[in-house]
């Protein structure tokens, strides 16, 4: 089944602790992408790749860390988190014009 | 700043009729644009899309309008059924890089 997954897909945190979420696509996909989304404000991209080794700042960057060493999987690290990236994070990805992006089904993260 | 707004934060509407959708973007250098729709505890999925050099797109029974000079464009669902009750985000990709803006999301009821 194509498929985007996401773990963990809950996770309660402390202010500080290094934390990273996967994300990791079957669909042989160019372009991946993390976003997040907060009431009133929508999704908003965080980072996103075209191919391995690409990657680059989206709307909304600041504390968040990616890498694409391999094609499958982008993972969302967060170095020092801070309660005001208590959110809703989605992982999507695509084939390389990024146009249809399939979504994985979401991490919900709360970092007191 | 927000730079693909969706209005109406949620639309009631009675099963059989037209919904319609509405997303304003500004903007001019954005060249495709995409509907998803999202259920609870779900990532958005893909619904219909638009490039900046078309003016309407149809699949079924959703259709996607755009008008260039407003910056504007709007999702028709005819006919609306209770299954379309979800929340429904538009998004605009920027050439430079596929960077992916969202908007905030409208809320659709379809009532049975």
């Amino acid at each position: 089944e194509a498929q985007v997954t996401q773990n963990p897909r809950y996770l309660i945190t402390v202010t500080g602790k290094k934390l990273t979420v996967t994300c990791s696509q079957n669909m042989n996909h160019e372009y991946m992408s993390w976003y997040r989304q907060d009431p009133g404000l929508g999704l908003r991209q965080i980072y996103y790749s075209m191919n391995v080794e690409v990657t680059d700042k989206g709307d909304v960057p600041e504390g968040y860390k990616v890498s694409r060493k391999e094609k499958r999987n982008f993972p969302l690290i967060l170095e020092s988190p801070s309660p005001n990236q208590t959110s809703l994070y989605f992982c999507a990805s695509s084939f390389s014009n990024g146009a249809t992006q399939y979504f994985g089904p979401g991490t919900r993260l709360l970092v007191l | 700043d927000q730079q693909v707004k969706q209005n109406s934060p949620s639309l009631s509407v009675q099963e059989g009729r037209i919904s319609i959708l509405n997303c304003d973007y500004t903007n001019s250098m954005f060249d495709y644009f995409l509907w998803y729709k999202k259920y609870p505890a779900e990532g958005p999925t893909f619904l219909i899309s638009i490039s900046s050099i078309k003016d309407k797109n149809e699949d079924g029974r959703f259709t996607v309008f755009l008008n260039k000079s407003a910056k504007h464009l709007s999702l028709h669902i005819v006919p609306s059924q209770p299954g379309d009750s979800a929340v429904y985000f538009c998004a605009a990709r920027h050439p430079t890089g596929n960077q992916f803006y969202f908007g905030t999301g409208t809320s659709l009821t379809v009532i049975p």
